[in-house]
């Protein structure tokens, strides 16, 4: 079966310093792989999302940076954090096609 | 572009009463509609999707074209139950869903 795993699940980073989270996904090959932000009040915003190797597509303009250097590995990434990059992050995936996404857990990214 | 409104951010019932978490988009083509519920301490997953039209934990969507809504309804909120709730659309033709703010449910005993 397909599994998805993301980490760390807890960060505290202070401003200005590099981020980077890592999400891997198992069982499946050529998943579509997406990065959101959840805030509360706001709900899932999409961040970035990979319908393939070195395939990406950001969705809003931010600080933040996507890659996905092997087929089943999403990362998200910024050179600098800002306070307003702190925040709940999910990473998920989907099958190629009309199939819905299955997220993992999460990452909780405060920055001081 | 599309998008997807939510207008409660809570909604309080007590257990056995009906529920009605509302969701509306607004989208120019044949949309594909989801709920996704998140429970304490879990993570986000999938609750049900307009295209099965099964009814999941006693659930049901339908996708009503007409008026751009595919409103969650259980005609009995249970306990467990209590959760956030968000809706999301996929379009005809894309890759990516577009989620709502989500509404929490609180079932009071």
């Amino acid at each position: 079966s397909q599994t998805i795993h993301q980490w760390p699940a807890t960060l505290v980073q202070p401003v200005g310093s590099p981020l980077s989270l890592e999400c891997t996904v198992e069982g499946t090959s050529n998943p579509n792989l997406y990065w959101y932000r959840q805030a509360a009040g706001r709900g899932l915003q999409l961040l970035f999302y990979s319908v393939g190797i070195g395939q990406i597509s950001s969705e809003v303009p931010q600080n933040l940076s996507a890659s996905r250097p092997q087929d089943r590995q999403f990362i998200l990434s910024s050179k600098k954090l800002l306070l307003s990059d702190s925040g709940f992050y999910l990473c998920a995936w989907s099958a190629a096609g009309h199939s819905p996404l299955h997220f993992g857990n999460g990452t909780r990214l405060t920055v001081t | 572009a599309q998008r997807v409104t939510q207008p409660e951010k809570l909604l309080s019932v007590f257990k056995g009463a009906p529920v009605e978490l509302k969701c509306n988009y607004s989208y120019s083509g044949s949309p594909e509609l989801f709920w996704y519920v998140q429970y304490s301490r879990q993570r986000l997953q999938l609750l049900l999707r307009h295209i099965s039209r099964e009814s999941i934990k006693g659930f049901t969507a339908d996708l009503n074209k007409g008026e751009t809504s595919f409103h969650l309804k259980k005609p009995f909120a249970q306990e467990e139950d209590s959760a956030m709730y968000y809706c999301a659309l996929r379009e005809s033709s894309g890759d990516k869903l577009t989620f709502g703010t989500g509404t929490r449910l609180a079932v009071r005993p």
